[in-house]
């Protein structure tokens, strides 16, 4: 069964520090899509960054990239230089064939916390 | 956040009623997903629609819990006879017909609370 898999309740980083936020995957399938999600406090989702399983090269958005190791199934998060805006709740999620039309599952997320 | 909008934003009913959420995809957009997220859980997938058709209902609660997305006008979620555990955020997402894995768009979500 497909499974995403985020063992991180919790991180804490200071303003201008590098964090990664870990998830891993599970699937049989070949072909898949794997993203990240922003949800702060307000509540709405916010789509981050996207990589293809057939992507060469790891994905990035400006302070945001994509670690993809295919061969742990894993795709985690790195944010580049911390900002107290980045504070919030972080979904990492999968959907299947790499196309829309095909649901997303969604990790546990993991709470980020800016300090100054 | 890319033009999915979904009402209402908060909505309190009492057990028994019933409660009915709205969204309206992204111009464009003729695919309909619909999510709950449970207080400090991820969230669930429920639906999947297209105008007029259930695709997949696989998430879907077998009692109570109805989507549509008729020809016209935004797609539907309907939870008839709300109990407490039902409170939760409902989030809709959509994306185009034609798609690459990177366009699906979430709405602001509606939180639902039942009293």
């Amino acid at each position: 069964a497909q499974k995403i898999t985020q063992t991180q309740p919790g991180m804490f980083v200071q303003e201008k520090e590098a964090v990664t936020l870990d998830c891993t995957y599970d699937t049989s399938d070949p072909s898949y899509g794997l993203f990240w999600y922003k949800q702060p406090s307000s509540g709405e989702m916010i789509f981050l960054i996207y990589q293809g399983s057939y992507d060469q090269q790891n994905a990035t958005e400006g302070r945001y990239s994509l670690n993809f190791q295919k061969a742990r199934k894993s795709a985690n998060l790195v944010i580049s230089a911390s900002q107290l805006g980045d504070s919030a709740m972080y979904f990492c999620a999968m959907s299947l064939n790499n196309q829309a039309g095909t649901a997303l599952i969604f990790g546990k997320g993991t709470t980020l916390s800016v300090s100054s | 956040n890319a033009g999915v909008m979904q009402n209402p934003r908060h909505l309190v009913r009492r057990r028994g009623q019933e409660a009915r959420l709205r969204c309206s995809p992204m111009k464009g957009h003729s695919h309909v997903y619909w999510y709950r997220q449970l207080p400090e859980e991820g969230l669930k997938f429920m639906v999947y629609l297209q105008k007029e058709n259930i695709i997949d209902e696989s998430g879907m609660p077998k009692e109570r819990f109805s989507a549509e997305f008729p020809k016209e006008g935004p797609s539907i979620l309907r939870i008839q006879q709300v109990v407490r555990g039902d409170s939760a955020a409902y989030f809709c997402a959509s994306s185009p017909r034609q798609a690459s894995g990177n366009t699906i768009y979430f709405g602001e979500g509606s939180w639902l609370t039942v009293v």
